[in-house]
């Protein structure tokens, strides 16, 4: 079946700082992969998604690109800020026919500190 | 636009009590819907979904039921709570096969 795992976190980062989030995921076929954020005692938002291989999702300062060949699609932003503190999930939808679900890792906590 | 809602906000019930959850969507006809729990220090599970009114699929065997009387009405029910039923319980809602968005959550506490 489908999985995807992400770095464990909590990730504790400097204002300004470099920030990468690893998330790899198994899956047969083309997979969709999504970034979704949550913040503190809030629903999950979309932060940014890739349908195909070499797509490159962007929204806000986030980055992440999908790498068939190492079946991955790490989260990276140059400079975090305080606001961007917050839980991120990597998640997966199949490419078979009826693949409605979504396949969540376990989260990764990020807190920036001024 | 689309919007999600579901309510109550937070609710806090006693053991053996009755639970009814409701996620409304605005917006958009036919959608998927989607219950999910994440419970405190863990990932998302996908409890139930569905596909049109009264469809439903269940993903995990468990003490929740789910229901969809209208087009863009899910519903989230028990009839006793147990106190696993803790956790936040969020509504999602798509039109496939593009990306799942997600209401605000509920968050139950079974005491």
């Amino acid at each position: 079946g489908n999985s995807v795992t992400q770095m464990e976190g909590p990730v504790t980062l400097s204002e300004e700082a470099f920030l990468t989030i690893n998330c790899t995921y198994t899956a047969t076929g083309y997979p969709s992969l999504f970034w979704y954020v949550q913040y503190p005692g809030e629903g999950l938002q979309l932060l940014l998604k890739a349908t195909k291989a070499d797509d490159k999702g962007s929204n806000k300062g986030f980055e992440a690109t999908y790498r068939k060949e190492t079946t991955s699609f790490h989260l990276e932003k140059g400079s975090v800020q305080v606001s961007d503190s917050a839980v991120y999930f990597c998640a997966l939808r199949g490419s078979g026919a009826g693949s409605y679900q979504l396949t969540f890792g376990k989260g990764t906590k990020l807190s920036v500190i001024p | 636009s689309q919007t999600i809602h579901q309510w109550p906000a937070t609710l806090v019930q006693p053991v053996g009590s009755p639970l009814s959850l409701e996620c409304t969507v605005e917006g958009t006809s036919n959608p998927n819907l989607y219950w999910y729990r994440q419970a405190a220090g863990r990932g998302l599970q996908l409890l139930f979904y569905s596909v049109g009114i009264g469809q439903i699929s269940s993903e995990v065997p468990q003490n929740l039921s789910a229901s969809r009387p209208q087009d863009r009405q899910f519903i989230l029910s028990s009839k006793k709570l147990l106190l696993s039923d803790s956790g936040f319980y969020l509504c999602a809602w798509s039109v496939p096969p593009e990306t799942q968005y997600f209401g605000p959550g509920t968050r139950l506490l079974v005491l």
